[in-house]
């Protein structure tokens, strides 16, 4: 069985201060991917990042920075100095080499970004 | 542009009723999948199809139907038999190597009157 938990179900922060959005995953599989997605006001989820189990290594975007400890079966997302357009709910999602070829998503984590 | 197009993005039926939500896309993915979304439940299987005339069933697959006779398209119906229609609906696509991102479209927000 495969489970992602996001505990955090709403975030609300002013704008300049940086954010962790936590994801915990479960799987029995030896190879899985996980990513983190974005959906805006406007419905569309907008992918952000995808990791490979085997592949430890933290990435930072921009702004965006992604810390994945396999120790934890963690997969935490960072949003450095945030901005009013970074309001949206966060996903994050899973998928085992396993178990299918769908993503199983956590609940979502609901950012509000205010001035 | 390439991408997926869900239409209508808002859609009301009477209860009874059956009703289709369309989903086509020009990324030539194989793979297609319909998503369903609730306040605080997250996103939740529905269908999926990883080749034309083939799908499966999802985590939540009663009361839905889907047909893949195109590889553009995977048109969901939302039938009288499920209990609690009113939702948001995603429709994605992935290349279909079961570990590439998927690409969403806007959604179709049903509502069941």
């Amino acid at each position: 069985a495969q489970k992602v938990t996001q505990a955090q179900t709403e975030i609300s922060v002013v704008e300049k201060e940086d954010v962790t959005l936590d994801c915990v995953y479960e799987t029995r599989d030896t190879t899985y991917y996980l990513f983190w997605y974005k959906q805006p006001p406007s419905g569309e989820l907008v992918f952000l990042i995808r990791r490979n189990s085997f592949d430890e290594q933290n990435e930072i975007s921009g702004r965006y920075s992604w810390n994945f400890q396999k120790s934890t079966s963690s997969f935490n997302f960072t949003i450095t100095a945030s901005q009013v357009v970074d309001s949206a709910v966060y996903f994050c999602a899973l998928i085992g080499s396993n178990s299918g070829y769908a993503l199983n998503f956590g609940k979502g984590t609901s950012l509000l970004v205010t001035p | 542009d390439g991408g997926i197009t869900q239409s209508p993005k808002y859609l009301f039926r009477k209860e009874g009723q059956n009703v289709t939500l369309s989903c086509e896309q020009n990324l030539n993915h194989d793979a297609m999948y319909w998503y369903r979304q609730d306040p605080g439940q997250g996103l939740r299987l529905i269908y999926y199809s990883q080749i034309v005339n083939d799908f499966q069933k999802g985590d939540i697959a009663e009361g839905y139907s889907v047909s893949r006779e195109k590889k553009e398209s995977f048109p969901l119906t939302v039938t009288s038999a499920q209990k609690n229609p009113t939702a948001f609906y995603l429709c994605a696509s992935s290349s279909g190597t079961g570990i590439a991102e998927a690409f969403f479209g806007q959604g179709t927000r049903l509502t069941v009157v």
